[in-house]
């Protein structure tokens, strides 16, 4: 079972808009950064959100996160069929250990 | 354009020891500021964090992990690698290495990019 608990499964309509909750606690997100990543079926992970909100260069604005006490959250806009991925939020525990969420699949339908 | 490579046996018996290696590309291992790290993917799961290395030999691990796993660094061929002892079918994962922001100053960052494409590693007699 994973320290940071995510929705196994969202889904939406093409060009809506869809959020996914990551939720943990003041040992993990309440007190450190939180990170968001997109896994396209058969391929590696990839960074989509650091610091809370920050987005890598070449990743498109539709993507934003943020965090309030001890969750946080990714929201996609004008989603497409493209986004169809598995969804993973990471941050720092206080055990001294990186965690990740369970991951979330988004369906665009 | 950094660039990561798993490489290291597929399959590796119950018992033994399970050992991979990551070369860097385009970049270097000894740069400030970064970590390097091992994640793993169980198949059909979600992502488990190892551990993570700074070029100067400073480890993390995770504490669930801890006494199986070593992770040391080879920074005159720009490499780090994996050692996971007394494996088990669970330790039968994808794994993936990949450069960490990792920077403890109050709040802590732990982010990671870019990933290697990740290697299928079965534990089986």
């Amino acid at each position: 079972q994973s320290v940071l608990t995510q929705p196994p499964s969202v889904s939406a309509a093409p060009g809506q808009k869809v959020t996914i909750s990551c939720s943990g606690s003041s040992s993990n997100i309440g007190n450190n950064y939180v990170s968001w990543y997109q896994q396209l079926p058969g391929t590696a992970p990839k960074l989509l959100i650091y610091d809370n909100n920050k987005r890598p260069s070449g990743i498109p604005d539709r993507f934003s996160g943020s965090k309030s006490g001890t969750s946080a959250t990714l929201g996609i806009t004008g989603l497409q069929t493209g986004d169809e991925a598995d969804y993973y939020c990471g941050t720092w525990d206080s055990s001294l250990s990186g965690v990740f969420g369970g991951g979330t699949k988004l369906t665009v339908l | 354009q950094l660039q990561l490579q798993e490489s290291g046996p597929g399959l590796v018996k119950p018992s033994e020891t399970l050992s991979l290696t990551c070369t860097v590309s385009g970049g270097s291992i000894s740069s400030s500021s970064y970590y390097w790290g091992w994640i793993r993917q169980p198949p059909g799961k979600g992502l488990e964090w190892i551990g993570s290395i700074y070029y100067s030999g400073s480890t993390y691990y995770n504490p669930s992990l801890k006494s199986r796993v070593t992770i040391s660094v080879d920074t005159s061929k720009n490499q780090f690698s994996l050692k996971l002892s007394s494996v088990t079918a669970a330790d039968t994962a994808v794994y993936y290495c990949a450069r960490s922001l990792f920077y403890i100053v109050g709040a802590t960052k732990n982010w990671f990019d870019p990933w290697g494409q990740g290697t299928l590693v079965t534990v089986s007699s």
